[in-house]
């Protein structure tokens, strides 16, 4: 039972550098989301994608893109890394907008 | 946007005791979520509330959506140490969309045999 499934689970970029997170889930949802978590902030929503083809900023966009490059597959990416974006981060899905989201394991990204 | 407030913040119990933590608003809530994350992993949902007054259990855990919309509570009953973990509450304040879902901080669970 994979689920949503995203890697790296662990990264360490030097400030400047770029990286793409990847995300699949194999439920056939068709939205998608990204969040990070930091300590004491709860989850916080990056982008998301309702369905495929489409793509929104959430809560806390800014030093982020995204890819919804088909239904199964949702991608975050970091195109110069700073500090301040040191955190846990989970991609998560849901049948539709309105349906329950189901995360992924996490990916622990840290920036020096 | 709005925020939640969970508390307490942790807790440290003893296997076999009930536990209770809560989630409030200073603004109207349509929907309220209860997850759990333990470390290393994802949060997974736990049980979800759509109506105010709404009582939910599944096995041990009981949650309510507080009738003014405003709150919500989650009880586990007779703890045990895998229950032990980071437990969350959500809301989605506007229509019911995820994209407008709020988290709150977390409850750390600590279970002592």
């Amino acid at each position: 039972n994979a689920g949503v499934t995203q890697t790296p689970k662990f990264q360490v970029l030097k400030t400047g550098q770029s990286m793409t997170l990847q995300c699949a889930q194999d439920m056939n949802h068709n939205s998608m989301y990204w969040y990070r978590q930091d300590p004491g902030m709860g989850l916080r929503l990056i982008y998301y994608s309702a369905s495929e083809g489409t793509t929104d900023k959430g809560e806390v966009p800014n030093g982020y893109n995204v890819s919804r490059l088909n239904k199964r597959e949702f991608s975050l990416r970091l195109e110069s890394a700073a500090p301040s974006q040191t955190s846990v981060y989970f991609c998560a899905s849901s049948e539709v907008m309105t349906g329950p989201v189901y995360f992924g394991e996490g990916s622990w990204l840290t920036v020096v | 946007g709005q925020q939640l407030n969970q508390s307490p913040q942790s807790m440290f119990i003893q296997e076999g005791e009930d536990v209770s933590m809560n989630c409030t608003s200073s603004s109207i809530f349509n929907t309220w979520l209860w997850y759990k994350q333990d470390p290393g992993e994802g949060p997974v949902l736990l049980i979800a509330l759509y109506k105010a007054g709404e009582l939910t259990s599944n096995g041990r855990l009981t949650a309510q959506f507080g009738i003014t919309r405003k709150d919500s509570f989650l009880n586990i009953s007779a703890s045990i140490p895998s229950d032990v973990g980071i437990y969350f509450c959500a809301g989605q304040p506007g229509g019911y969309n995820n994209n407008d879902m709020r988290f709150g901080a977390g409850t750390r669970l600590t279970v002592k045999p």
